[in-house]
């Protein structure tokens, strides 16, 4: 069984659009996370999502914007795509805050914007 | 704010020999500090962490870090690499003080180990 995983894993897509990433876990974790990991494979928090406490990086766009449907899910909207949100992102979900747990990371969805 | 380094983007060894992956750190309050590794085209895979005691810590596949504090470093260890241990290692760390509950990652290491 899969613990955290995201659909799709590739997507490719032209700038303006607007795309979204869906993301699941089933280990009954409370909190959630994308992180965009860029092609220097540096890899940087966007969001964190907690018993409906987002906590959001201040350096993301406001064209992003997760959205959380129940515990399980947090999906990533991205919308007016630009060339440079080409990355490949990662969800990871953790049983409180990963700064003590370890969070567990989905495969990644690789984004690419022509 | 906290911060963390990996000073080298790869490192070589050779199979059978031991293998370290060098991380420092920089925070105000107490590190909480985490190693994770990733394969081609996969998710980041958790290794081990350290929270508080022991200052060397073990984890999965013969891993282990050990904490330094006055040195502000947790490298990794192994001490005979396998060829299967080729891979990207993260070191991650987060700042007891942080009110955001954030780990930041280290610019990663690419571990190339040789038969």
């Amino acid at each position: 069984d899969t613990a955290v995983s995201q659909t799709p894993k590739y997507l490719v897509t032209q700038m303006g659009n607007d795309k979204s990433i869906k993301c699941e876990q089933n280990l009954g974790h409370d909190t959630m996370y994308w992180y965009k990991q860029d092609s220097k494979k540096f890899l940087k928090i966007m969001f964190s999502y907690n018993n409906k406490e987002l906590i959001i990086n201040e350096t993301v766009p406001n064209r992003f914007s997760p959205k959380s449907p129940d515990k399980a899910h947090l999906n990533l909207h991205i919308n007016s795509l630009e060339l440079g949100d080409s990355a490949v992102y990662f969800c990871a979900s953790s049983q409180g805050y990963a700064g003590r747990t370890e969070a567990f990371f989905g495969q990644g969805t690789r984004l690419t914007v022509v | 704010a906290q911060s963390v380094a990996q000073p080298e983007d790869q490192v070589n060894v050779a199979e059978g020999n031991p293998l370290t992956v060098k991380c420092t750190y920089s925070v105000s309050g107490n590190p909480y500090l985490f190693w994770y590794v990733q394969y081609p085209n996969r998710g980041l895979q958790f290794l081990l962490k350290y929270i508080t005691g022991d200052n060397l810590v073990k984890g999965s596949y013969g891993f282990e870090a050990e904490f330094n504090k006055s040195q502000t470093s947790f490298h990794l260890k192994k001490p005979s690499a396998l060829v299967s241990d080729s891979a990207l290692y993260f070191c991650a760390v987060r700042d007891s003080l942080d009110a955001g509950n954030m780990l930041t990652f280290g610019g990663g290491t690419r571990l190339m180990v040789k038969p």
